[in-house]
């Protein structure tokens, strides 16, 4: 089935440790985008990739990293300097031409502890 | 980006329609009116989207305001699996990001 996978979906992580959030998509989609949610709240955007080997900053960039290497696959790294990392964590795909729609993954559901 | 105004949250009974609305007052001319939903736990679903015309797929149906002010996602016929936050999202950003705000939570009842 053509779609996009996040793994895992729950993961518990110490304090002070960096965690790498898969995301993949076999959609052929040259877009991507990571979003976080925090209970009760709207989607906000982390980092997004047009094509492969580049990428911006979203709105709440600070203490992520992203990388591009292959057009499937887009990690999210939740690092130490993520002052409140526990959060939903939702990876989207756009199609080529589309009017701005979006396809999503079932989330990684992150806890700090 | 058009900022937008839900409620935050309707209620409706199985079987009947729902009318969620949305204003947006200061979206622009290009602004495409974007409709998804979100069940609990799992990520946004698309539902639809317009530019000026009223549209209708599967899920629903999309009523614009004749001055695109303010737009009415409409499920003709609810049920139990429709309960989820929907999210009225106007954009035209050409790297495609949306901007989402709190959305409509929809409760359903038997």
């Amino acid at each position: 089935d053509g779609g996009i996978t996040q793994s895992p979906k729950y993961l518990f992580r110490k304090e002070g440790q960096n965690v790498t959030l898969s995301c993949e998509q076999n959609l052929n989609h040259d877009a991507m985008y990571w979003y976080r949610q925090d209970p009760g709240q709207g989607l906000r955007l982390i980092y997004y990739s047009q094509i492969v080997n580049d990428f911006q900053k979203g709105d709440i960039a600070e203490g992520y990293s992203v990388s591009r290497e292959k057009k499937e696959s887009f990690p999210l790294t939740v690092t130490s300097a993520q002052k409140n990392p526990t959060a939903f964590y939702l990876c989207a795909s756009r199609p080529p031409g589309s009017t701005d729609t979006q396809y999503f993954g079932p989330g990684t559901r992150l806890t700090v502890l | 980006d058009a900022k937008t105004t839900q409620p935050n949250s309707m209620e409706s009974n199985e079987e009947e329609p729902v009318h969620l609305p949305c204003n947006h007052s200061t979206i622009s001319g290009t602004d495409y009116i974007h409709w998804y939903r979100q069940l609990p736990s799992q990520g946004p679903e698309y539902v639809i989207h317009g530019l000026t015309s009223n549209v209708n797929n599967r899920m629903a149906s999309l009523a614009i305001a004749e001055d695109r002010k303010s737009s009415t996602l409409i499920l003709h016929r609810a049920t139990l699996r429709d309960a989820a936050v929907y999210y009225c999202i106007p954009s035209t950003d050409s790297w495609g990001k949306l901007q989402f705000g709190a959305g409509t939570q929809v409760v359903v009842t038997p």
